[in-house]
């Protein structure tokens, strides 16, 4: 398998336009997370969705900020419109369900490249 | 609220010498925890983790880490370091309760630099 990919690697854009993260988690993996990393903060979780649906978006920044999964093979995060504070690596991460099911924890969660976003 | 530590920003090994990093965690319940490495540009590969059991977890690379519940710590360990260890390394606890389950909170990181 290919890993998960995410697109575009690098992104610069000017405040105020609108931005478009992608991301193809891993053939079979049925969760799928967006984090940021920054220096101040460090990796924080922004979404995550559970078979194509949003179950904690409790870490989105602001209202700015939207994510979506219309199938298992793909998912958007967009910043609209953006900000130069938004100036992060945008990482998108996959898993499977935890073994045994249930809501007991996660299993190993398998990293894209990221996204370098710059925001001028 | 659940938090993890990692006191160490950055830190500098000899190759081949031994490496101990620190972990700290805050956390109610039995913890899931996790240890992932970053390498410059990419994205985080996971070393190991930790979910019960033996508290003496073996991880890829060569890596082990101790879970140590009085002490609520899981350090990561290497006996020998090698040159292409230099990276950084995050430490992580799932807040596992219902619907909060997959929401790793990570530790700052440490930055690992390898002398020859």
């Amino acid at each position: 398998d290919a890993g998960v990919i995410q697109s575009p690697r690098h992104e610069v854009t000017e405040m105020g336009q609108e931005v478009t993260l992608r991301c193809k988690p891993i053939s079979g993996h049925d969760y799928l997370f967006w984090y940021r990393q920054t220096m101040m903060r460090g990796l924080e979780l922004l979404i995550y969705f559970n078979n194509n649906v949003p179950i904690d978006d409790s870490g989105m920044p602001e209202d700015r900020f939207s994510a979506k999964m219309p199938n298992a093979s793909f998912s958007t995060l967009k910043i609209q419109p953006s900000e130069p504070r938004d100036s992060a690596v945008y990482f998108c991460a996959s898993s499977f369900p935890p073994e045994g099911g249930g809501t007991s924890h996660t299993d190993t969660q398998y990293f894209g490249p990221g996204t370098r976003l710059t925001v001028l | 609220a659940q938090s993890v530590t990692q006191p160490d920003i950055h830190i500098t090994v000899s190759e081949g010498a031994s490496l101990e990093l620190r972990c700290n965690y805050s956390y109610g319940a039995t913890p899931y925890l996790f240890w992932y490495v970053q390498s410059p540009g990419q994205g985080l590969q996971l070393l190991l983790k930790y979910f019960s059991g033996d508290t003496l977890v073996q991880g890829i690379k060569g890596f082990e880490a101790e879970f140590k519940r009085s002490q609520s710590s899981f350090n990561l360990r290497k006996p020998s370091v090698h040159w292409s260890d230099a990276a950084e390394y995050f430490c992580a606890v799932e807040a596992g309760y219902g619907g909060s389950q997959g929401n790793l909170i990570f530790g700052k990181g440490t930055k690992l630099s390898v002398k020859p």
